[in-house]
């Protein structure tokens, strides 16, 4: 099946610096990816949609410029957290869907968990 | 505000019995909906969907019931087996966009 890849895995930083992960479809085309964020013991929560070649389209509550997202290609999106305080510390998902379908074939990524000291 | 909602943390079923995961959505605009199954360290992995026009979708030991006019899908699974073991996510999509929101989980153990 599809496969999305989620780099880094894992990463620790400092407070007040900024960590960029990247999400890769690695052999599909994704006009839409999408970012989400998944506190413990809670919901995936859906932070953006990621638009190939426009901006991303934030949820209500995500603040845009802390959480950058650049869709530069079909297939690479990247989360950029900028000036991360620990509070920001937690698993960021991200998922891609192939192009011109909605028939549920999300593919995920296995995701990035990031610890801000 | 959480618009899909899966109110069973965890459910413990025996090897063989039905499994039964519940699903709730307060937002009318959704019309497609989906399962997913996550493993530990893994993404979570598509299952089985269903679109408002129909109130019932199989696919093998997978089946998804959709009443729309509770706001309330389930999946069923049956017979359980100790492979099916994981967290499952119900999700919505909304009829204006292909975002989908997810409900929080429940965690499924069949027990051998």
């Amino acid at each position: 099946g599809a496969v999305v890849s989620q780099h880094p895995s894992r990463v620790i930083c400092k407070s007040g610096t900024s960590v960029k992960i990247e999400c890769r479809s690695l052999d599909f085309q994704a006009t839409t990816m999408f970012w989400y964020r998944q506190f413990p013991k809670q919901s995936l929560m859906l932070m953006a949609t990621s638009n190939e070649g426009s901006k991303a389209t934030y949820e209500q509550g995500v603040e845009k410029d802390k959480f950058l997202i650049n869709h530069a290609s079909l297939t690479l999106s990247t989360l950029t957290v900028t000036s991360a305080h620990p509070e920001d510390s937690s698993f960021y998902i991200c998922s891609a869907s192939p192009v011109n379908t909605r028939t549920g074939e999300l593919f995920f990524g296995e995701g990035s968990r990031l610890t801000v000291l | 505000d959480q618009q899909v909602k899966q109110n069973s943390p965890s459910l413990s079923v025996q090897e063989g019995r039905i499994s039964i995961l519940n699903c709730d959505y307060t937002n009318s605009m959704f019309d497609y909906f989906l399962w997913y199954k996550k493993y530990p360290a893994e993404g979570p992995t598509f299952l089985i969907s269903i679109s408002s026009i129909k109130d019932k979708n199989e696919d093998g030991r997978f089946t998804v019931f959709l009443n729309k006019s509770a706001k309330h899908l389930s999946l069923h699974i049956v017979p359980s087996q100790p492979g099916d073991s994981a967290v499952y996510f119900c999700a919505a999509s909304p009829n204006t966009g292909n975002q989908f929101y997810f409900g929080t989980g429940t965690s499924l153990t069949v027990i051998p």
